[in-house]
């Protein structure tokens, strides 16, 4: 059973707010990994990191910043939300890129 | 251009039929993944091939991986509606994972 939370579930906030998206994951896992996502539609990265004081982004352009002071917590945050920011977020571990990566529920978010 | 294409985009079937879902590239990988994800939550890891030509079952899905390790195949017998869910492929390559266009799979009870 893999362990890795995300909070909160759902979010409305007005466009101007500054949001962050929390992820935490138990099982010890180095490699944690945001996607952004719209039903249905494919995962993009936006993303990642190797380990504790490593980031790095993925290949969607995002005004999104992360930051990993611990191996278990992988917040995102959105300094300034926009309409455009409307999707779901998905925060994800691995230990091995050849063992596949765990995804915690995601976080809804909508920008008004 | 998409390093992973997915076929069909959708696809709508009566409980107890059979399926296959393609995961298509034209790059050689070492490893893929499956996926299935249902509305409002995180995909979930059904299975990682390796070696070209792989074949591995979990309970009526059977995956293939293809002898050149740039394609795979899912077969679904006796489809559910517990089935239903996008069905994800990804790859790792290089420091990231990329993921296929999903296929959007319905089983109608």
């Amino acid at each position: 059973e893999a362990d890795i939370y995300q909070t909160p579930r759902y979010l409305v906030i007005g466009t101007g707010k500054k949001i962050t998206l929390e992820c935490s994951q138990t099982m010890g896992h180095d490699k944690m990994y945001w996607y952004q996502q719209d039903p249905g539609m494919e995962l993009h990265l936006i993303h990642y990191s190797y380990g504790v004081n490593s980031t790095e982004k993925g290949d969607l352009s995002s005004e999104s910043t992360v930051s990993r002071i611990r191996t278990e917590h992988f917040p995102l945050t959105l300094e300034s939300a926009r309409p455009s920011h409307t999707s779901q977020y998905l925060c994800a571990s691995s230990q091995l890129h050849r063992g596949g990566q765990f995804f915690g529920p995601g976080t809804r978010l909508t920008v008004l | 251009t998409q390093l992973l294409e997915q076929s069909p985009q959708f696809l709508s079937i009566q409980e107890g039929e059979n399926l296959t879902v393609y995961c298509n590239s034209s790059s050689v990988f070492s490893s893929l993944q499956w996926y299935r994800q249902e509305p409002g939550e995180g995909p979930v890891l059904l299975v990682t091939v390796v070696t070209g030509g792989e074949v591995k079952k979990l309970k009526r899905l059977t995956f293939q991986f293809g002898d050149a390790r740039k394609d795979s195949s899912l077969h679904i017998t006796a489809a559910q509606p517990g089935d239903t869910g996008l069905y994800l492929c990804a790859v790792s390559t290089g420091n990231q994972f990329y993921f296929g266009t999903g296929t959007s799979l319905t089983v109608i009870p």
